[in-house]
């Protein structure tokens, strides 16, 4: 069975500072990651994806997240925190098992704030 | 380029009256999936499906019902709500691959009274 844990339930920055938010996944066959972000009141949006291919993957918006077997995290990383970040983000594990039966397992999110 | 398209955005229910959720894409997607967001939970998924004319249960189907009649158009019905049932309800659609990542719509947000 698959799951994920999103170690941190809220993170607080300063603008202009690293965003660092944790996440830990378990998964019996390959898995595929994802971290999606979540405006208020808006649905969710795709931030960027590891399928087995670089373990350091660059989505949007300046955010980037290494995949790391050993220690079977998924860590989302930016260097400059803007207020436009402030949202939440969720981690988020599929697994490769039977084609077409592929779910995807959601952690609890992350919500982050910027401090001005 | 609409995407994800859901509908109503916002609905009041008593408990036990029945409504349907409509959620349409206009991406070709194959795939199309209800999923339910609670506070501390993350999102759970109810039903799916990989198909025109298919259906699956998800995580928690219990009191929900779906249908797929078209390609673009995913449905989730409530027959009797519940106030357990008062949520946020997403819809998502993707291609055919697990790789793709998911296209979410913008929400119902469902209160039960």
């Amino acid at each position: 069975a698959q799951s994920v844990t999103q170690l941190d339930s809220h993170v607080s920055v300063s603008e202009g500072t690293p965003v660092l938010l944790r996440c830990n996944y378990s998964s019996s066959y390959s898995p595929s990651l994802f971290w999606y972000v979540q405006h208020p009141n808006k649905g969710l949006q795709l931030l960027l994806k590891y399928t087995s291919a670089a373990t350091l993957v660059k989505g949007i918006n300046g955010f980037e997240a290494e995949f790391k077997k050993s220690e079977t995290s998924f860590h989302l990383t930016k260097p400059s925190a803007h207020m436009s970040d402030a949202a939440e983000y969720f981690c988020v594990v599929s697994e490769t098992r039977n084609f077409g039966n592929e779910k995807l397992t959601f952690g609890t999110g992350t919500r982050l704030t910027i401090i001005p | 380029n609409a995407g994800v398209t859901q509908t109503p955005k916002f609905r009041v229910l008593k408990t036990g009256q029945s409504m349907t959720l409509l959620c349409a894409q206009d991406m070709n997607h194959e795939y199309m999936y209800w999923y339910r967001q609670d506070p501390g939970m993350g999102l759970r998924l109810i039903h799916y499906s990989v198909g025109e004319g298919t259906t699956a249960k998800g995580e928690v189907p219990d009191g929900y019902n779906v249908s797929r009649l078209k390609k673009q158009n995913f449905l989730l019905g409530l027959e009797s709500a519940a106030p357990s049932q008062t949520s946020v309800y997403f819809c998502a659609s993707s291609r055919t691959s697990r790789t793709d990542g998911y296209t979410f719509g913008s929400g119902t947000r469902l209160t039960v009274v």
